[in-house]
């Protein structure tokens, strides 16, 4: 089933722990996309990738961080969580340049931070 | 940086009434997707629209794009109680470089009384 898995679903942590939340993608698609859903604001772009190796930041970059070393995979790294980034966070792939293609997204990963 | 309105942010209809968003970019976009999310669910694409003054349809669900490539709008007829949720446009600026990010608006959260 050609599908976008998240993990972890929920995740409550503290202020300034390291978390990673893992994206991947069984469908060969070369453009990943984090973004993050907060009441009233929408889904903003916080890092996009074209493809393996190539990523780029969307509107809300700021905390985070991102890797593509495999083309199925796109974690979000936060470094160092704060309380204002307690979101929904949603992973979205491809199959090329977004905005060109239908995005089929993951089933969100409900982040907290105290 | 492009900025995507939508509204309105909330839409009560009783069953059966017509129901309408609107998107305004504040530039021109080369297309723009349209999404609908169920409740606690995850954004799932529903169509999209690339040339100037296009309009599609999907059973009840008619899209439009502007002639002038800067707003869209999405029309149901005759709401079930099947439509709710929250419906989002999401456009990329044309002419940009940043082929990968993409602008989503706010959102229009519908509700739908039997």
């Amino acid at each position: 089933e050609a599908q976008v898995t998240q993990n972890p679903r929920y995740l409550i942590t503290v202020t300034g722990k390291k978390l990673t939340v893992t994206c991947s993608q069984n469908m060969n698609h070369e453009y990943m996309s984090w973004y993050r859903q907060d009441p009233g604001l929408g889904l903003r772009q916080i890092y996009y990738s074209m493809n393996v190796e190539v990523t780029d930041k969307g509107d809300v970059p700021e905390g985070y961080k991102v890797s593509r070393k495999e083309k199925r995979n796109f974690p979000l790294i936060l470094e160092s969580p704060s309380p204002n980034q307690t979101s929904l966070y949603f992973c979205a792939s491809s199959l090329g340049e977004g905005g060109t293609y239908e995005q089929y997204f993951g089933p969100g990963t409900r982040l907290t931070v105290t | 940086g492009q900025q995507v309105m939508q509204i309105p942010q909330y839409q009560h209809v009783q069953e059966g009434e017509d129901f309408t968003t609107y998107c305004n970019s504040s530039t021109t976009l080369s297309n723009i997707q349209w999404y609908k999310q169920r409740p606690g669910g995850h954004p799932v694409f529903l169509i999209q629209l690339v040339k100037s003054g296009e309009v599609k349809k999907q059973k009840r669900l008619t899209f439009q794009f502007g002639e002038a490539k800067k707003n869209s709008s999405l029309h149901i007829t005759a709401t079930q109680t099947t439509d709710v949720g929250t419906y989002f446009c999401a456009g990329r600026s044309a002419g940009g470089t940043s082929y990968g990010k993409l602008t989503f608006g706010q959102g229009t959260i519908l509700t739908v009384h039997p």
